[in-house]
């Protein structure tokens, strides 16, 4: 199975800072990337797949990079709703994994 | 819009089973792969199982495999999820979640999710 590790798995921020999560494959998954928020008490919401494409719906703000084994998400500048958990997820091949989760908290 | 709404949660003993159901709309059903995807309390999400848009092929997590059994009716836009021999560490929202097109292996929309409990 492919492991999926982030990092940090929590991150203190302000509204407005940039902010940069890393996923780290345990073999190369190409660009079947995948990247969620969730929110307390909430159902994931899909925002980045294939390492880059923004999901229709989901704020410019939002932004995914990499390829092969190292990949991030970049959130621009914080805004309020932003404070919640992050997975990134492989779909290289089954079975899909799940990165550990990076909660993104309010400094 | 697209609509996923699970049911059948309970509490259950270990052992026992229980059936989940999700229903769909909004969408073409029988046209995209669905996954159960759960995540245990205070915990991580851990994919579960997908089936493809026809039934044709199905995959599974090992921690599930030989007790979990996914199946669709696509006639009643309706995704299951037979759980046998429930374990305690089986305990989590499930959710169901619908894909892109040629993307079987992504879950895109997710449902809100239906709570099993495994406890004596």
């Amino acid at each position: 199975d492919i492991q999926m590790t982030q990092s940090p798995s929590t991150l203190s921020a302000s509204v407005g800072d940039r902010v940069t999560i890393t996923c780290r494959a345990s073999q190369s998954i190409n660009t079947w990337l995948a990247w969620y928020l969730q929110r307390p008490g909430k159902a994931p919401e899909l925002l980045i797949y294939k390492a880059s494409s923004l999901e229709a719906g989901v704020p410019s703000r939002f932004s995914g990079s990499g390829s092969g084994t190292e990949f991030t998400l970049t959130i621009s500048r914080l805004q309020p709703d932003d404070f919640a958990t992050y997975y990134c997820q492989q779909y290289n091949s089954y079975p899909v994994t799940f990165g550990g989760g990076t909660k993104v908290e309010i400094k | 819009q697209v609509q996923l709404v699970e049911s059948g949660g309970g509490v259950v003993q270990p052992g026992r089973s229980l059936r989940l159901s999700c229903v769909a709309s909004g969408f073409s059903f029988s046209s995209y792969a669905m996954h159960w995807v759960r995540q245990a309390p205070g915990k991580g999400l851990e994919w579960v199982a997908v089936i493809l848009y026809d039934g044709s092929n199905k995959y599974y997590a090992d921690s599930v495999q030989d007790r979990f059994t996914i199946s669709r009716d696509n006639s009643k836009n309706t995704l299951y999820l037979q759980m046998n021999s429930l374990r305690a560490e089986d305990t989590a929202v499930y959710y169901c979640a619908s894909t892109k097109v040629g993307a079987t292996r992504l879950p895109d929309y997710w449902g809100q999710g239906t709570l099993v409990t495994v406890s004596s």
